[in-house]
C-alpha cells in the first residue's frame, strides 16, 4: 500500500513570494490533515478535510493561507504572500476516517520543509 | 482545551541501556487516545505505541512500553535495550474523539544513543 505522498520535499523562496505544496492521501482515505512543525516545536494542525469539507481550519491564518481538497483526494495547501516566520515543515496525513479509534489512525507524509529568506 | 507537555528538550541514552522520556498533559475529558511518535531527520513521522485512557494495563510493543499514569495525567515513554537506530526526535500527541480527531504534540524530546 503506498503511503502518504508529499512535493516538493524542499522549497526556498524569498518573502512576500507564494508557494504551493501538494499532498496525495493513502488510497481511500477520507479525512486529510495538514500540519505546521516549526523548528524545536512540534507539529500543529492547520486544517482538517473530510472527504472535502472543512472539519477544523480554527488555526489557519486565512489572510495568508488556502488550502483546497477538490475531489476529496488530492490537497493542496497555498501561501500568498509568505512571511518569514511560515519557514517550517508542513506535513500532511490522512487517515480512514474521522476519530480516535485505532482503526482510523492517522498516517504521515515525508513532509515539506520551506525556507522564507 | 488540551495540552501537552516535554519537559526534556533532549536525552541521551548509552547503547544497550533504558531511557525514560516524560510527558504530562492536560485535559478534562475522560475518553482519549496517547501516542508516543518517534521522526527521524529524514522528517517521517512514525507511530512507537498507543494507549487508550480507558484501559489501565500499560501498552508495549516490543522494547517500548509505556507507564500511564490517568490520575496524574503523566504518559512516559520507556525504551529499553536501546538502539543506534533508536535516535530521534520522540513526540508525545494526545488525540481525542472530538475535534475531528486531530492529534496534539508536545514540544518534542530529542533522543541520542551513544555507541
Amino acid at each position: 500500500e503506498a503511503g502518504v505522498a508529499q512535493s516538493p520535499r524542499y522549497k526556498i523562496i524569498e518573502k512576500r513570494q507564494s508557494v504551493a505544496f501538494w499532498c496525495n492521501p493513502i488510497s481511500g482515505h477520507a479525512t486529510l490533515y495538514w500540519y505546521q512543525q516549526i523548528l524545536g516545536q512540534g507539529p500543529k494542525l492547520l486544517i482538517q478535510f473530510q472527504n472535502n469539507g472543512v472539519v477544523d481550519d480554527s488555526q489557519l491564518p486565512k489572510d495568508r493561507f488556502s488550502a483546497e481538497r477538490l475531489k476529496g483526494v488530492d490537497s493542496t495547501l497555498k501561501i500568498q504572500p509568505a512571511k518569514l516566520e511560515d519557514s517550517a515543515v508542513y506535513l500532511c496525513a490522512s487517515s480512514l476516517n474521522m476519530g480516535a479509534t485505532p482503526s482510523y489512525e492517522q498516517y504521515f507524509g515525508p513532509g515539506t520543509r520551506l525556507t522564507v529568506t | 482545551a488540551q495540552t501537552v507537555t516535554q519537559s526534556q528538550p533532549e536525552m541521551s541514552v548509552q547503547e544497550a541501556e533504558t531511557v525514560t522520556l516524560s510527558c504530562t498533559y492536560d485535559t478534562s475529558e475522560s475518553d482519549y487516545y496517547l501516542f508516543w511518535y518517534k521522526q527521524p531527520p529524514s522528517r517521517q513521522m512514525i507511530l512507537v505505541i498507543r494507549q487508550e485512557a480507558y484501559k489501565q494495563q500499560n501498552a508495549t510493543e516490543n522494547r517500548f512500553s509505556v507507564n500511564f499514569q490517568k490520575a496524574a495525567k503523566s504518559f512516559s515513554l520507556k525504551i529499553s535495550d536501546s538502539q543506534l537506530g533508536d535516535a530521534a526526535m520522540y513526540f508525545c500527541a494526545y488525540r481525542t474523539h472530538n475535534q475531528g480527531g486531530k492529534l496534539i504534540f508536545g514540544q518534542g524530546t530529542e533522543l541520542s544513543v551513544k555507541p
